[in-house]
C-alpha cells in the first residue's frame, strides 16, 4: 500500500520570500515521487520527480525537492517565491506493485502576497 | 514535451444523457491512460486504468457500467458517462503513461473536462 500525506492545506508566503511545502510519504517499496502544479480550471503539470537516482532533484521554475527516505520525506521547495507560483500543489507517489498507478496527496494551496 | 489534449474542455448537458470524454497524446504513444475525477478544492481520485487493446481495470467503487471506458488505440482513451445525473458533476482529468518500468515514467495530465449535469 502506498499514501502521501501533504502538511498544511493552506500555505502563504510573501514575494520573495522561500517556499515549502511538505510532503511526506508512505510505501511498502522504494517509491516514485512527482510534484505537480495545477492552476484554475487546468490539468497538472509535472514540476519535478524523484526515481532513485539524486536524492535532490530540481524541476521546473526553480522548484527542488529532496528525498529523505529516513523521514520518508519528499518536501519541495522555492528559495523566492513569484506571484505567479500561487497556485495548487500536488505530491504523488507510485511504485510497481501497483501497476503504476499514483497516490495524489490532498494538495496544498499555496499563496503569494505582493 | 509530451501533450495530452482533452475534449470537450466543458460540457454541459441534461440529466438522463450520456457525454464522451476524449483523451488523446499528441505526440507520443499512451500504452496506458488513467482517468480521474476532482471536486472543488480537493485532490484528484483515480476511476480507471485503461490499458490499450483490453478492459479498464476500475478502482474499487466506481461503477463500470455508468463510466465507460475505451482505449482503442495508442493515442486515444475515451470516457462515457452514461445517462448522467446532476452527482456526476465534476472536473474529469486524463493522463497518458509510456511503456516501461512501471512508476517511474511520467504521467501526462490532459487539461481536464468540466461536466456539468442539468
Amino acid at each position: 500500500a502506498q499514501s502521501v500525506t501533504q502538511l498544511g492545506s493552506h500555505v502563504s508566503v510573501s514575494e520573495g520570500a522561500l517556499v515549502l511545502l511538505r510532503c511526506n510519504y508512505s510505501s511498502s517499496v522504494p517509491p516514485y515521487l512527482f510534484w505537480y502544479v495545477q492552476y484554475p480550471n487546468q490539468g497538472l503539470q509535472l514540476l519535478l520527480k524523484y526515481t532513485s537516482a539524486a536524492t535532490l532533484v530540481k524541476g521546473i521554475n526553480g522548484f527542488e525537492a529532496e528525498f529523505k527516505k529516513s523521514e520518508t520525506s519528499f518536501h519541495l521547495t522555492k528559495p523566492s517565491a513569484h506571484m505567479s507560483d500561487a497556485a495548487e500543489y500536488f505530491c504523488a507517489v507510485t511504485d510497481n506493485t501497483n501497476a503504476g498507478k499514483s497516490t495524489f496527496g490532498d494538495g496544498t494551496t499555496l499563496t503569494v502576497k505582493p | 514535451g509530451a501533450v495530452v489534449s482533452q475534449h470537450p474542455s466543458r460540457v454541459i448537458c441534461k440529466s438522463g444523457t450520456s457525454v464522451k470524454i476524449e483523451c488523446r497524446s499528441l505526440d507520443f504513444q499512451a500504452t496506458t491512460m488513467f482517468w480521474y475525477r476532482q471536486f472543488p478544492k480537493q485532490s484528484l481520485m483515480l476511476m480507471a486504468t485503461s490499458n490499450e487493446g483490453s478492459k479498464a481495470t476500475y478502482e474499487q467503487g466506481v461503477e463500470k457500467d455508468k463510466f465507460l471506458i475505451n482505449h482503442a488505440s495508442l493515442t486515444l482513451s475515451t470516457l462515457t458517462v452514461t445517462s448522467a445525473h446532476p452527482e456526476d458533476s465534476s472536473f474529469y482529468i486524463c493522463s497518458a503513461r509510456t511503456q516501461g518500468l512501471a512508476g517511474g515514467e511520467t504521467q501526462y495530465f490532459g487539461p481536464g473536462t468540466r461536466l456539468l449535469v442539468l
